[in-house]
């Protein structure tokens, strides 16, 4: 399996502060994406970025893509409580929309 | 909006029971998926379908079968539920690669928590 990790696996922060999370996969890819899962829910999508892309903003949102290191991360600013979700990355299998998803972290944004 | 529609929430099944948790999507997807969810192990696919009728195995698709009879409908079934089915399950949908709009973003509907007693 290609699955891709989160890191860390857990964040607590205040709020205001900016939230960075890491996203390690295994093989080359066409697309990444980070989604939201607020608890007991289901995910909701964030942003995609393309293999060819290094660098996509939405909003608060800041993606950024190595594919040499096989890594992305999720930048989100001034975070909010609202932010308080898992956040998961997903990667796609070559010339599928088959996506695999990460373990997630869990983000805690205390006001 | 695109609209997942599980149908059920919550279910509480006791060993041996078939099971069926179906899913609807309103948005002609092509792609449609079934995740589980389990703490610390993050969403693993199950099954997917591409089409009506047609189906790929996923990474975990044993003790599971799944049923694409119209688009808009897939159906994830448990012959025989065991207590290590117990799980949150994920239906999720997205268009086909033969779309123009080929984001490639999931839908995903709100999850069927299911307990085998």
């Amino acid at each position: 399996s290609q699955q891709g990790e989160e890191d860390p696996q857990a964040l607590s922060i205040q709020e205001g502060e900016n939230a960075t999370m890491n996203c390690s996969y295994k093989t080359s890819i066409n697309n990444l994406q980070w989604y939201r899962q607020n608890s007991g829910r289901g995910l909701v999508h964030l942003i995609l970025i393309r293999s060819n892309e290094r660098e996509k903003h939405s909003g608060r949102l800041r993606v950024t893509l190595d594919t040499s290191k096989k890594s992305s991360s999720l930048l989100i600013t001034a975070s909010r409580a609202a932010d308080t979700a898992s956040y998961f990355c997903a990667t796609d299998f070559s010339g599928t929309y088959k996506y695999i998803f990460g373990t997630g972290t869990r983000l805690k944004v205390l006001a | 909006d695109v609209k997942v529609t599980q149908s059920s929430r919550y279910l509480v099944k006791r060993t041996g029971e078939k099971v069926f948790l179906e899913c609807v999507q309103d948005m002609d997807h092509e792609n449609m998926f079934w995740y589980r969810q389990d703490p610390g192990l993050g969403l693993r696919l199950i099954y997917f379908s591409y089409d009506v009728k047609m189906k790929e195995k996923g990474d975990i698709p044993e003790g599971y079968s799944v049923s694409r009879e119209k688009k808009e409908r897939f159906s994830l079934i448990l012959e025989s539920a065991s207590t290590n089915q117990t799980s949150m399950y994920l239906c999720a949908s997205s268009w086909g690669l033969k779309r123009e709009r080929l984001t490639g973003e999931l839908f995903f509907g709100e999850g069927s928590r299911l307990t085998v007693l």
